[in-house]
C-alpha cells in the first residue's frame, strides 16, 4: 500500500520558538495531503488541507498564522507551528490520498508529539 | 459543514461476541463513509469503507451498513477476538477535489479473552 512518512516522531522545543513538521509521500504522488491534530484519547481533528502549488485551506478555529502549511512538491507537505505555547502541545498526524480514480483511502503518517516547555 | 457523531465512546465485549459501532452524519452530500482503525501507538488504517450507492458490505468478520435517508452509518465486527481490541473511527467524505475527510470522536473497543 502507499506509504506516508512524517518527521520528527517526537520534539520538544520551548514556548516561543517555531516547529517544522515534515510529510512525505514516499511511493506515489500526491497533489492533496491533510493535517489533523489529535488530543489524548481523542479524535482526528482536521486543520487543514494542503494542495500542491497553492495555498492551504483551513478550518473553521485553525489560526492560519500558527499552524503554516506548505505543500512545495508533490510528495511533500510541511507544517510549521509558529511561537508555540504549551496549549500547541499535541501529537499531529499527517494524512495522503494516492488520488487514484473515485479512492477516498487516506494514508496516514506516524504522526509527530509535539511537547511545548 | 460536516459532523459526526459516533457511539458508544467505549465497548466492551467477550471474545467471540459481536461488537456494533454507530455513526451519523450531517451533510447529506457525503457520499463515502470510510472505517479505520488505530492500535495503541500506531497510525490509523482502513478497516473497510462504503459509498453512498451501496447500503451494505462485508469483509469477512467486519460489516458495513449505511441508511442514507437517516444519515446513520454503523460497524459490525462479529467472533471478536483479542487483537481486534483498538480505537476504531468512523469517517465522513464527500468527492469534490479531494476527499476531505471528518472523523468521529472513536470507539475503544476491549475484547476480553
Amino acid at each position: 500500500g502507499a506509504v506516508v512518512s512524517q518527521h520528527p516522531s517526537w520534539v520538544i522545543c520551548k514556548s516561543g520558538t517555531s516547529v517544522k513538521i515534515e510529510c512525505r509521500s514516499l511511493d506515489f504522488q500526491a497533489t492533496t495531503m491533510f493535517w489533523y491534530r489529535q488530543f489524548p484519547k481523542q479524535s482526528l481533528m482536521l486543520m487543514a488541507t494542503s494542495n500542491e502549488g497553492s495555498k492551504a485551506t483551513y478550518e473553521q478555529g485553525v489560526e492560519k498564522d500558527k499552524f503554516l502549511i506548505n505543500h512545495a512538491s508533490l510528495t511533500l507537505s510541511t507544517l510549521t507551528v509558529t511561537s508555540a505555547h504549551p496549549e500547541d502541545s499535541s501529537f499531529y498526524i499527517c494524512s495522503a490520498q494516492t488520488g487514484g480514480a473515485f479512492t477516498g483511502e487516506l494514508f496516514f503518517g506516524e504522526g509527530s508529539r509535539l511537547t511545548v516547555l | 459543514g460536516e459532523n459526526v457523531e459516533q457511539h458508544p465512546s467505549t465497548l466492551s465485549v467477550q471474545e467471540g461476541d459481536s461488537a456494533v459501532i454507530k455513526c451519523t452524519y450531517s451533510d447529506s452530500a457525503s457520499n463515502y463513509f470510510p472505517w479505520y482503525k488505530q492500535e495503541l501507538g500506531k497510525r490509523p488504517q482502513l478497516i473497510i469503507d462504503i459509498r453512498s450507492n451501496v447500503g451494505e458490505k462485508k469483509d469477512q468478520r467486519i460489516a458495513v451498513t449505511l441508511n442514507k435517508t437517516a444519515k446513520h452509518f454503523s460497524l459490525h465486527i462479529t467472533e471478536t477476538q483479542p487483537e481486534d481490541s483498538a480505537v476504531y473511527f468512523c469517517a465522513a467524505s464527500m468527492d469534490t477535489g479531494g476527499f476531505k475527510t471528518i472523523f468521529g470522536a472513536g470507539t475503544r473497543l476491549f475484547v476480553k479473552a
